[in-house]
């Protein structure tokens, strides 16, 4: 157990609808690493915050944005979801700039 | 785009075999990373190489970095059935913020 925690698991939608992933970094921890997981893209950063600020930006999507809380969780969003979206999609939080403690994930199912 | 390039995409080994995965990278990193994925899981990380270090040790575990070549490799010895999973390098740019860039991976299969 990483001490990161995701929800939901699994998720099934339809496409064009919204939803909202959650993310509880490990106690202390005020990085927090949100990655998209697809067959044919590998595994592909998106964004990271720290203490409540965007620090870093990857291949996110302008229909995917994301926050960071005062309490640092984190919440991923993903609008006009289309079929290409369905991945496994993991949040990973770090202390500094070493290693990443990765969540289990949440599957999402665009249908 | 990926930075990493893992070298086999797969692997199929006997169990009390040692396995040896390479992965090659394309800028300047502060550090290199490797994780393992059991199926649909999510990532444990393994150990973390920094860019002045050219080789280290954690368990069966043993990785070497050669900055001059931008390739690592991981190293496990004795392999056992448990150690079937997917095997990722990352890494850590120099140039801007922190973000792991990871490569596609490797798929080891221990066989008993």
């Amino acid at each position: 157990d990483s001490g990161v925690t995701q929800t939901p698991k699994h998720l099934i939608t339809a496409t064009g609808q919204r939803v909202t992933l959650r993310c509880s970094p490990r106690s202390g921890d005020l990085s927090v690493y949100w990655y998209q997981q697809s067959l044919d893209q590998g595994l592909q950063f998106l964004i990271q915050y720290y203490n409540g600020e965007e620090r870093a930006k990857g291949n996110i999507l302008e229909r995917f944005s994301a926050q960071q809380f005062p309490d640092l969780h984190s919440e991923l969003n993903l609008s006009s979801l289309e079929l290409g979206d369905s991945a496994l999609y993991f949040c990973a939080s770090s202390p500094g700039r070493l290693e990443q403690f990765f969540g289990p994930g949440t599957r999402l199912t665009v249908l | 785009s990926q930075q990493g390039e893992e070298d086999p995409q797969a692997l199929s080994i006997q169990e009390g075999e040692n396995a040896t995965m390479n992965c090659s990278y394309k800028t300047s990193i502060n550090n290199l990373q490797w994780y393992r994925q059991n199926s649909g899981r999510g990532l444990v990380h393994l150990i973390l190489i920094r860019s002045n270090e050219r080789e280290k040790h954690s368990g069966r575990l043993r990785v070497t970095l050669d900055t001059s070549k931008k390739s690592s490799s991981l190293l496990i010895t004795a392999s056992r059935a448990a150690d079937t999973a997917s095997y990722f390098c990352a890494t850590d740019a120099i140039q801007g913020a922190q973000k792991l860039v990871f490569g596609q991976g490797t798929r080891l299969t221990i066989n008993p």
